[in-house]
């Protein structure tokens, strides 16, 4: 399958600074999608893109899709104790058609008040 | 919040025993997906579903088998449960297959003793 590399692997940040995590692929993606997941939940969408070079934003958090379609890009402004989570890069398996998605390993984000 | 829900949420099980998680939705969506996660691997497809009677393999399906009679079950089974398997099992929901905007449940924690 596709492998997903996630960097960094975990981040300790005061609040109110910036964040900055990506995602990439030996591979070629379609899409790229960004989750997060809360302490005893599952994971939720934040972001998705579809375009490459697309740079889309909601809220706090901007992601992009590499103009190559081998990586993507997620950035939080002034974070604060919420953004606290796990943070997932995920892309569509392009040798199936039939719905296989893949998951990076997560970026785990701490945030000191 | 998307209809779907996870169960049994906890279960303690001895190895060798089968065990039987199950995912239902009320959304109607097509695509139902099996996710292990455990630390330091992120989140692993064990097998997918794009229709009734129609299932797929993922990245981790050895010693996992699937179900779905009908829309809205998707189940998953441990013939014989073993140790490796003590994991927390996510089951994910959607209707665009490999656009990947997925709605996940809450989770069911598995510990094989």
């Amino acid at each position: 399958g596709q492998q997903l590399n996630q960097s960094p692997q975990s981040m300790f940040i005061q609040e109110g600074e910036d964040v900055s995590m990506n995602c990439t692929s030996s591979s070629i993606f379609n899409t790229w999608l960004w989750y997060k997941q809360d302490p005893g939940e599952g994971p939720v969408l934040l972001i998705a893109l579809y375009k490459a070079g697309e740079l889309t934003s909601n809220g706090r958090l901007t992601a992009q899709f590499g103009i190559t379609r081998k990586d993507s890009f997620l950035n939080i402004s002034a974070s604060i104790p919420s953004d606290v989570g796990i943070y997932f890069c995920a892309g569509p398996d392009r040798g199936s058609t039939l719905g296989r998605l893949y998951f990076g390993r997560g970026t785990q984000l701490t945030v000191w008040p | 919040d998307a209809g779907i829900t996870q169960s049994p949420r906890h279960k303690v099980t001895e190895t060798g025993t089968p065990v039987t998680l199950r995912c239902h939705q009320t959304e109607n969506h097509r695509y139902m997906y099996w996710y292990r996660q455990d630390p330091g691997h992120g989140l692993r497809l064990i097998h997918y579903s794009y229709g009734v009677k129609d299932t797929d393999k993922g990245e981790v399906s050895d010693g996992y088998s699937v179900s779905r009679s009908k829309t809205e079950d998707f189940l998953l089974t441990l013939e014989s449960a073993t140790s490796s398997q003590t994991s927390v099992y996510f089951c994910a929901i959607g209707d665009r297959g490999q656009a990947g905007e997925l709605f996940f449940g809450e989770g069911s924690r598995l510990t094989v003793l």
